[in-house]
C-alpha cells in the first residue's frame, strides 16, 4: 500500500460545479497537510495547509482533514475554467530530529469546462 | 512573500555538456532547499535534500555523481546535471522550506537534452 493515494482522475466538471478532491494517507505519523495546485509546465502553488483535524477554508477553497479515517478532502466552490489544472495532496511530519519531506499524492487532473 | 525562482525556466543543450539550475529563495531565508524531478502527467520525484553549509542527501536511485547539488548560501542552491543525455531531459523543480511546515516551490526549469 502505497503512503498516500490519490485518484489520477482526470476530473470533467462543469463551470460553476462544487469539486470535491480526495487523498488517504496511511502514515499515522503525517502531522501536517498541503494542497498544492499545479499548472502545465509550472512549479506547484501552495493553496492550503493545516495541522489539525477539521475544516479550512480560504475563499472558494476548503481543505478537510479526518486523522482518524486518514483521509483528506479539498473543496473548490464554484469552479471556474481557471481552476483547471493538477491538483497535489501533499504530507509531511516529523520523525525525531528536523524532516522537512513532504510525502505526494499522483495529482488529480481537473478540467473546468465553460 | 515566500518566493522561489529558478534560472534558467528553459534550457536546450548538447548530449555530454553539463548545465547548471540555480533556485533562489527571494523574500526569506532557506536552511533547506529540495530538488525533484518531474516527467510529463507524472508527480513529483524527489531527488535530494539540500542543506545549506552541509552536502546534500540523495534519494535512493539517484546518482550523486551526475546531479551536483551545492547549498552555498541561505537563498541559494544550484543543480548541476553534468554529462547530460538525453535520458536526462525532464522537469526540474526546486523548493525551499521557510519553517518546518511547508514548501514553496519554484517555477520549475525544463532541461531538453539532444
Amino acid at each position: 500500500q502505497k503512503e498516500v493515494e490519490q485518484d489520477p482522475g482526470p476530473l470533467s466538471v462543469p463551470e460553476g460545479a462544487i469539486v470535491s478532491l480526495n487523498c488517504t494517507y496511511s502514515n499515522s505519523a503525517f502531522q501536517y497537510f498541503m494542497w498544492y495546485r499545479q499548472y502545465s509546465r509550472k512549479g506547484p502553488e501552495l493553496l492550503m495547509y493545516t495541522y489539525s483535524s477539521g475544516n479550512k477554508e480560504d475563499g472558494r477553497f476548503t481543505a478537510q482533514v479526518d486523522k482518524s479515517s486518514k483521509y483528506i478532502s479539498l473543496f473548490i466552490r464554484d469552479s471556474q475554467p481557471s481552476d483547471s489544472a493538477t491538483y497535489l495532496c501533499a504530507m509531511g511530519g516529523h520523525s525525531g530530529g528536523s524532516n522537512y519531506k513532504l510525502t505526494f499524492g499522483k495529482g488529480t487532473l481537473l478540467t473546468v469546462n465553460p | 512573500g515566500a518566493v522561489v525562482s529558478q534560472h534558467p525556466s528553459w534550457v536546450i543543450c548538447k548530449s555530454g555538456t553539463s548545465v547548471k539550475i540555480e533556485c533562489r529563495s527571494l523574500d526569506f531565508q532557506a536552511t533547506t532547499m529540495f530538488w525533484y524531478r518531474q516527467f510529463p502527467k507524472q508527480s513529483l520525484m524527489l531527488m535530494a535534500t539540500s542543506n545549506e553549509g552541509s552536502k546534500a542527501t540523495y534519494e535512493q536511485g539517484v546518482e550523486k555523481d551526475k546531479f551536483l547539488i551545492n547549498h552555498a548560501s541561505l537563498t541559494l542552491s544550484t543543480l548541476t546535471v553534468t554529462s547530460a543525455h538525453p535520458e536526462d531531459s525532464s522537469f526540474y523543480i526546486c523548493s525551499a522550506v521557510p519553517g518546518p511546515d511547508t514548501q514553496y516551490f519554484g517555477p520549475g526549469t525544463r532541461l531538453t537534452v539532444l
